[in-house]
């Protein structure tokens, strides 16, 4: 069964560093998402991502955060100067439509990042 | 982005009992909704869709109230395995792409 993969599983870095996180959407998918948990907390949207280009992003996806497609099947978030705040666990998700119409969007298994 | 409120539980249900939890929205624009499931330190995962209409899906029903603003998940005949936190979740409405998750309803199933 096709899936979204992510890497790494978990990241530890200092306050400060950048980051990136990697995901590979199912390849037949068109929307890309990332969302994160912090611990304890909802799952929070941070971007939406088609035809190569942020469509929506959230009040949490600051100048701090950008997103990228660099060859046609990596999808990366990244993080340009982490804060201890930023520990959490990111979800990536790729949908074949618009997830706000069919809900179903297909979650990788996070990436868990501590800040330090 | 609006609210989704659930209650967090945790609900402790003995197996094969009958549980059901609510969800609130707040933006009436709201089209979609969604139950997803969340196991411990796991990705969510959809359960089913929630139809004006109600729907079934096996021992699981969803219902929508668009007047009050609320959607109900009925679980028959619990499972050890429907252990679990369900995620109520909503579209923003307006056309936007994301989705709006709840906190989740923490269900526990006891032998």
């Amino acid at each position: 069964e096709p899936e979204v993969t992510q890497t790494p599983s978990h990241q530890v870095t200092q306050m400060g560093q950048e980051v990136i996180l990697r995901c590979v959407p199912i390849s037949n998918h068109l929307y890309f998402y990332w969302y994160r948990q912090i611990l304890g907390q909802k799952v929070e949207f941070l971007v939406s991502f088609y035809n190569n280009e942020i469509s929506e992003k959230s009040e949490i996806f600051d100048d701090q955060f950008s997103v990228e497609r660099p060859d046609g099947s990596n999808f990366t978030l990244k993080i340009r100067s982490t804060k201890l705040e930023d520990s959490a666990m990111y979800f990536c998700a790729s949908s074949t439509t618009s997830g706000t119409n069919t809900g179903e969007l297909f979650f990788g298994e996070g990436s868990r990042l501590t800040v330090l | 982005r609006k609210e989704v409120e659930q209650d967090p539980g945790p609900f402790n249900v003995p197996e094969g009992a009958t549980v059901a939890f609510n969800c609130t929205y707040s933006n009436s624009a709201s089209q979609s909704f969604f139950w997803y499931r969340q196991d411990c330190r796991k990705e969510p995962k959809l359960l089913m869709s929630v139809y004006s209409s109600g729907n079934e899906d096996g021992r699981f029903t969803a219902q929508l109230n668009r007047a009050s603003q609320y959607i109900s998940l009925l679980i028959r005949d619990s499972k050890l395995s429907d252990s679990a936190t369900y995620l109520c979740v909503v579209n923003s409405g307006g056309g936007a792409d994301g989705l709006t998750f709840g906190k989740g309803t923490h269900l526990i199933i006891q032998p």
